[in-house]
């Protein structure tokens, strides 16, 4: 049973591009969550989804950045012309139904740098 | 809303020393309570956590931590460090109402030194 996967590990963007993270939660898990942790800070919620719905988006920027969890596939962070400070660690957890944050399990993140 | 205080950025400490790693929180309601540990360009890996029952908790590594309400703390504790678990520690709180994200403190970085 394979992990959380996230790709890419490393993004780098210049500003004003967009930056598409993937997360892949582990089998059988329908809840993900993002997380962004800055340098020498400790992880700060930004959104939870389950398929097809967005339940908890009151950590996200209000401009720029969308998820989604659809049906089928992986979960999207997706940031619009990104600028030098969303440069950071971007980490997705899942857990199963039910079971809610109790059992989380994360991913080894996506580094993004904007140059 | 719930928050959690780490106090020590830093903690130093020499092989087969004990350690113990500060952590407070604040809630308005009951708390579900975590330690995860991070490797450098790793993710996060849950090492204990307290959801109910006894207060004190273990992990398979010979971590401990201890849920104390009156002192709103959940210190994590090792009677005697490796080299293998200088790493970054977080604590996090959330609640047992349903979809509560976990809300993390800002970490502590621990260096054993040989």
């Amino acid at each position: 049973n394979a992990g959380v996967m996230q790709n890419p590990r490393h993004l780098v963007r210049r500003r004003g591009q967009e930056a598409r993270l993937r997360c892949s939660p582990m089998k059988g898990h329908s809840h993900v969550y993002w997380y962004r942790q800055l340098p020498e800070e400790g992880l700060k919620f930004m959104v939870y989804l389950q398929k097809e719905n967005i339940i908890d988006e009151s950590g996200m920027p209000k401009e720029r950045f969308s998820a989604e969890f659809p049906k089928e596939g992986p979960s999207i962070l997706r940031i619009q012309q990104v600028v030098r400070g969303d440069s950071a660690a971007y980490f997705c957890a899942s857990s199963p139904p039910n079971r809610g944050n109790t059992e989380a399990f994360f991913g080894q993140g996506t580094r993004l740098t904007v140059v | 809303a719930q928050s959690v205080t780490q106090l020590d950025s830093q903690v130093p400490v020499f092989e087969e020393a004990p350690v113990e790693l500060r952590c407070n929180y604040s809630s308005s309601v009951s708390v579900y309570l975590f330690w995860y540990v991070q490797y450098p360009n790793q993710g996060l890996q849950l090492l204990l956590k307290y959801l109910s029952g006894s207060t004190l908790v273990e992990s398979i590594n010979g971590f401990e931590a201890e849920f104390n309400k009156s002192q709103t703390s959940f210190h994590l504790r090792k009677p005697s460090v490796h080299i293998s678990d200088t790493a970054e520690y977080f604590c996090a709180v959330s609640s047992p109402r349903e979809n509560t994200p976990l809300v993390f403190g800002k970490g502590t970085r621990l260096s054993v030194i040989a």
